[in-house]
């Protein structure tokens, strides 16, 4: 069984559509993130959500919701994509925010906007 | 805003060889963690390292933290083909927030 699971992994969408990354997790970790990964494979934080409540929240354009349902899954929105949207993002988990917690990461979801 | 700084930011050796990555910054973490992505995937925990000082083993991978608890650094000995991929250090300031290296990306070419 896959621990943190994200979908579309690959998705390739025209500038200015909404498109969606769902994630879930099946660790019972009460903390979820989403990170990004960009060409030069640095990875930084957009979001993080502890029990359904968001705790970080970093300079990422408003045109990125991020949406908790319920503490297994943090899905990630994204309105009038732009070409500098390309990247790849991961969903992540760990048990608690910080503290040398594992982090625990999908597969990543592979967005290429053209 | 912390930056954690790794170096080399490539690195591509025969095996056998040893290697040393740093992961350097200016602000202190309460704990560092080194991660190892493959291609394809995500970034996986190797360790985690909480005191100043501390040096951990992990078979034929060293880590050790430095005493201020700014920087840290991951030695391979004797690197094989499937020691390949990206390695990230990764901080704890606190905050409830990790940040995540540059990377250093190793190919080691049998």
């Amino acid at each position: 069984d896959t621990a943190v699971s994200q979908t579309p992994k690959y998705l390739v969408t025209q500038m200015g559509n909404d498109k969606s990354i769902k994630c879930e997790q099946n660790l019972g970790h009460d903390t979820m993130y989403w990170y990004k990964q960009d060409s030069k494979k640095f990875l930084k934080i957009m979001f993080s959500y502890n029990n359904k409540e968001l705790i970080i929240n970093e300079t990422v354009p408003n045109r990125f919701s991020p949406k908790s349902p319920d503490k297994a899954h943090l899905n990630l929105h994204i309105n009038s994509l732009e070409l500098g949207d390309s990247a790849v993002y991961f969903c992540a988990s760990s048990q608690d925010p910080g503290s040398g917690n594992t982090i625990y990461f999908g597969e990543g979801s592979w967005l290429t906007v053209v | 805003t912390q930056l954690l700084e790794q170096s080399p930011q490539f690195l591509s050796i025969q095996e056998g060889e040893n290697l040393t990555v740093y992961c350097n910054s200016s602000s202190v973490f309460s704990s560092l963690q080194w991660y190892r992505q493959e291609p394809g995937e995500g970034p996986v925990l190797l360790v985690t390292v909480v005191t100043g000082g501390e040096v951990k083993k992990l078979k034929r991978l060293t880590f050790q933290f430095g005493d201020a608890r700014k920087d840290s650094s991951l030695h391979i000995t004797a690197a094989q083909p499937g020691d390949t991929g990206l390695y990230l250090c990764a901080g704890d300031g606190g905050y409830q927030k990790v940040t995540f290296g540059t990377g250093t990306k190793l190919q080691v070419i049998p």
